[in-house]
């Protein structure tokens, strides 16, 4: 498999559920990235990590925890989210976080938060 | 502020025509900037970066930075409806560790 693989595609959860999303990029790129897309705003960065340490977290609100075991996978756990929380999730990987390298991105889980 | 704004549209061109897209940003410690496309209800693909003033092309497409005036823009040449998407602007910051920064996006439609 190639490229930046997420999963689950869907996720709908209550608001006192647990839940993890999951990414893999098969691109032997050194950083990854979660975004969120709403509608009529634009991506917002949430988490950077470059070489499996967490360089950036975008004042991020604790209940969005995020995990990186090595350079390939990425995670985002998920625990009493609110409604608000609905939205795309976006993983992306670059072959480093310089300037000069674009982003892969994944498919995205559409989480809805009911 | 870091910020990269853009125009949502939509645009609608016919096609055959060339289609001009722009973006301009606050922060002049910028660095690169980037142009990604998004089809409804699939994720944003990079279709070109920029890093110096002047014009890149790629085909159909051709970028535009110019770092005094702090736009960019990208011309998409003889436009089809298959180009019809949105298209993401992101440019990378000196002041936000380098992560892309994306405007809200400018829905392009062509019409045949």
């Amino acid at each position: 498999e190639t490229g930046v693989t997420q999963t689950p595609r869907h996720l709908v959860m209550g608001m006192t559920n647990k839940k993890s999303l999951k990414c893999e990029q098969h691109l032997g790129h050194n950083a990854m990235y979660w975004y969120k897309q709403s509608a009529k705003k634009p991506l917002e960065l949430m988490f950077v990590y470059n070489f499996k340490e967490q360089t950036e977290n975008n004042s991020v609100p604790s209940r969005f925890s995020p995990e990186c075991p090595n350079s390939s996978h990425l995670f985002l756990h998920l625990h009493t989210l609110q409604p608000e929380d609905s939205a795309l999730y976006l993983c992306a990987s670059s072959r480093g976080t310089g300037t000069q390298y674009g982003y892969t991105f994944g498919s995205g889980t559409r989480l809805t938060v009911v | 502020q870091k910020e990269v704004e853009q125009n949502s549209g939509p645009l609608s061109v016919p096609e055959g025509a060339i289609a001009s897209l722009n973006c301009t940003y606050s922060d002049r410690g910028s660095q690169s900037f980037f142009w990604y496309r998004q089809y409804s209800g699939k994720s944003p693909e990079l279709i070109m970066f920029i890093y110096s003033n002047g014009d890149k092309e790629d085909g159909r497409f051709t970028a535009q930075l110019n770092k005094a005036s702090q736009y960019v823009s990208l011309l998409i040449r003889d436009s089809q409806p298959s180009d019809s998407a949105t298209y993401l602007c992101a440019g990378t910051f000196s002041n936000s560790g380098y992560a892309l920064n994306f405007g809200k996006g400018t829905s392009l439609l062509v019409t045949p």
